[in-house]
């Protein structure tokens, strides 16, 4: 079955981290980008961060740039996201997501069901 | 940055109607831009990359237009399963999505 499911979510005060992992099945993992895309309670989307099949290009969005890193091991079928110094507004539901092509930048046909990211003391 | 711009917000409309959603573009992005649909408590699905290339199994009701800075997903008759969010996606540059726009029962 093709799928992907993230985990290591939960709940973190301000300024601790978190590294988040996906397990990706049925496709062939190094042939594709990965990304991470989050979901705040009840607004929209935001790109968080992706990765190109060898990692050798990566990228960030603004609000996470020096605190999150992104990485993936092909051999493990395995994408991560590793977030330092977490704030309250960290707080969403990331979701793992394939890119419709090897490079990073392109679209997400392939989503995980998310895992939750709570931030708060 | 890229900002992408949705309108409307929320649209109301019923089963069978022709329903159309606009998304801008702060700059040209060519014709890399998604479409995307969520329900509620789902992961979103992608409909149409590429501006106007319908991804494999979604019905053939969904299409896209556009290119530059101007783009429409067009749902030809609206069915009960198509009452959701939808956004759109430009990935010129990295990417960013606009801000939803709900289709709710009329």
């Amino acid at each position: 079955e093709v799928q992907l499911v993230e985990s290591g979510g939960g709940l973190v005060q301000p300024g601790r981290s978190l590294r988040l992992s996906c397990e990706a099945s049925g496709f062939t993992f190094d042939d594709y980008a990965m990304h991470w895309v989050r979901q705040a309670p009840g607004k929209g989307l935001e790109w968080v961060s992706g990765i190109s099949w060898n990692s050798g290009s990566i990228g960030y969005a603004d609000s996470v740039k020096g605190r999150f890193t992104i990485s993936r091991d092909n051999a493990k079928n395995s994408l991560y996201l590793q977030m330092n110094s977490l704030r309250a507004e960290d707080t969403a539901l990331y979701y793992c997501a394939k890119g419709g092509l090897v490079v990073v930048i392109g679209y997400f046909d392939l989503w995980g069901r998310g895992t939750l990211v709570t931030v708060s003391s | 940055d890229i900002q992408m711009t949705q309108s409307p917000s929320t649209l109301s409309a019923s089963v069978g109607d022709r329903v159309t959603i606009t998304c801008r573009a702060s700059q040209s992005i060519s014709s890399w831009l998604a479409w995307y649909q969520q329900k509620p408590g789902k992961a979103p699905k992608l409909l149409i990359y590429e501006a106007s290339s319908l991804e494999s199994g979604v019905p053939s009701r969904f299409s896209g237009s556009g290119s530059g800075t101007e783009f429409t997903l067009t749902i030809s008759s609206l069915q009960p399963d198509d009452f959701a969010t939808y956004y759109c996606q430009q990935y010129n540059t990295y990417s960013r999505f606009g801000q939803g726009t709900k289709v709710e029962i009329k």
